[in-house]
């Protein structure tokens, strides 16, 4: 079992849906999650982190985070054709180690 | 890019030779990362440092060795490039390690071993 296990995808929403991302994790002691955006030969750029149980919003995106079931989720609210892209989610056990998952492709049809 | 540069941004060598990356930050952040990044694994941790001339191993670090004598510069060395080391490179740096470890990544090198 992966420790951090995605959808490859794709995703595919149409424009102004909201689009759903989730992600399990296999370790329990995994203290802080992360959310990556990763256009097409591009860099993975940090768009989202969360601590705590429960829902954290920033502008169109809201994490989810479910500790007792070991799931993280991302929703984009009036998704736009510019989300297209993979989302990476990451999840640190303690100190240096971040495991990435493989990503999950989203793509939003104008 | 969060004043993170490395160079160079495209490589392409042969099985053998060694291959020295570049990873330059201007953000004075403690902890610096290498990762590579190939279909189907997600990112994955090659070496860690945690200041001036203190490194350790990630999860795939056979084959690579690391050096990093100033705060701003993180080197990755594939002593004896092979094709399975055929892959993009980035390199990463935060601030803080443990739960509010956030990373902010260069630009990637893309490296080719024929």
């Amino acid at each position: 079992q992966k420790e951090v296990e995605q959808n490859s995808g794709p995703l595919s929403v149409p424009e102004g849906a909201i689009a759903s991302l989730n992600c399990t994790y296999s370790d329990r002691v995994s203290q802080s999650f992360f959310w990556y955006r990763q256009y097409s030969g591009k860099s993975p750029e940090l768009i989202m982190s969360i601590y705590s149980n429960g829902d954290k919003e920033d502008g169109r995106f809201t994490a989810q985070l479910n500790k007792a079931s070991q799931y993280v989720s991302l929703l984009i609210r009036d998704s736009q054709p510019s989300d297209s892209a993979t989302y990476l989610c990451a999840v640190n056990t303690g100190g240096f180690k971040t495991i990435f998952g493989a990503g999950t492709r989203l793509f939003v049809k104008a | 890019d969060a004043g993170i540069t490395q160079s160079p941004r495209h490589k392409v060598t042969e099985t053998g030779t060694p291959v020295t990356l570049r990873c330059h930050q201007t953000e004075n952040h403690r902890y610096m990362y290498w990762y590579r990044q190939d279909p189907g694994h997600g990112l994955r941790l090659i070496h860690y440092s945690y200041g001036v001339k203190d490194t350790d191993k990630g999860e795939v670090s056979d084959g690579y060795s690391v050096s990093r004598s100033k705060t701003e510069d993180f080197l990755l060395t594939l002593e004896s490039a092979t094709s399975s080391q055929t892959s993009v490179y980035f390199c990463a740096i935060s601030e803080e390690t443990g739960t509010y470890n956030e990373q902010f990544f260069g630009p990637g090198t893309r490296l080719t071993v024929l």
